[in-house]
């Protein structure tokens, strides 16, 4: 069974522009979440969809959003880069995701973002 | 608000040693708690997810153990090998939902 897959591996922006990441959970997942990851904060949560409907948002601004397609595949957008954008953005899907859940989450490898 | 934390840091041991890695968390209200491993530029994996309920779960040579009244989960590692060098991670859910607080995690390095 195919793992979670995301696209591009690596990306280099420019302050200013947007940026799209893409994100294929594993088949049969409905719930897809957002990750960003930087040496100084960590890991943190940016979004969770479930059936094409955004379920929980984290703490960062809207330049930051996302959407999920019927099929769960699943992008997020970052407009108006600043340096600071620069991370390993991660994807996990999970089979399930409410309340209530114990689904494990599977992680993709990630893509990172130079922001210059 | 929860709050992970992870130590030590860094650990390094030489091949063979049995080992424990720690996670503390300061809001005992979650549902569960997952472990991941994490490889130098690659993803997380899953390791291990102990629901609020139990008290420890299993997979081979780990172990992870949960007590949540104490704020507290550590994870065993048996007879160590140096493909379990990577950084490993706990986190938190408050209701099972997705929106997880990650530790800083511990990076293990095992000698061969």
């Amino acid at each position: 069974k195919a793992g979670v897959t995301q696209t591009p591996r690596y990306l280099i922006k420019t302050r200013g522009q947007q940026v799209t990441l893409s994100c294929s959970p594993i088949s049969g997942h409905r719930s897809v979440s957002w990750y960003q990851q930087t040496p100084g904060q960590g890991l943190q949560f940016l979004f969770e969809y479930f059936s094409e409907t955004q379920r929980n948002k984290g703490n960062f601004p809207g330049r930051f959003s996302g959407r999920q397609f019927s099929n769960s595949r699943s992008e997020m957008n970052v407009s108006t880069l600043e340096l600071g954008d620069s991370a390993l953005y991660l994807c996990a899907s999970s089979l399930e995701g409410g309340f209530g859940s114990n689904s494990p989450l599977h992680f993709g490898n990630g893509t990172r973002l130079t922001v210059t | 608000k929860q709050e992970v934390t992870q130590i030590p840091a860094a650990l390094s041991v030489p091949e063979g040693e049995n080992l424990v890695l720690n996670c503390s968390f300061t809001d005992s209200a979650i549902y569960n708690l997952q472990w991941f491993r994490q490889d130098p530029g690659k993803g997380l994996t899953s390791l291990l997810l102990i629901q609020s309920s139990q008290r420890e779960q299993t997979s081979g040579r780990l172990n992870a153990s949960l007590d949540k009244s104490s704020g507290r989960s550590t994870l065993y590692i048996a007879a160590s090998q140096p493909g379990d060098s990577a950084t490993y991670l706990c986190a938190t859910s408050r209701t099972g939902r997705r929106a997880l607080t990650f530790g800083s995690g511990t990076r293990l390095q095992v000698q061969p």
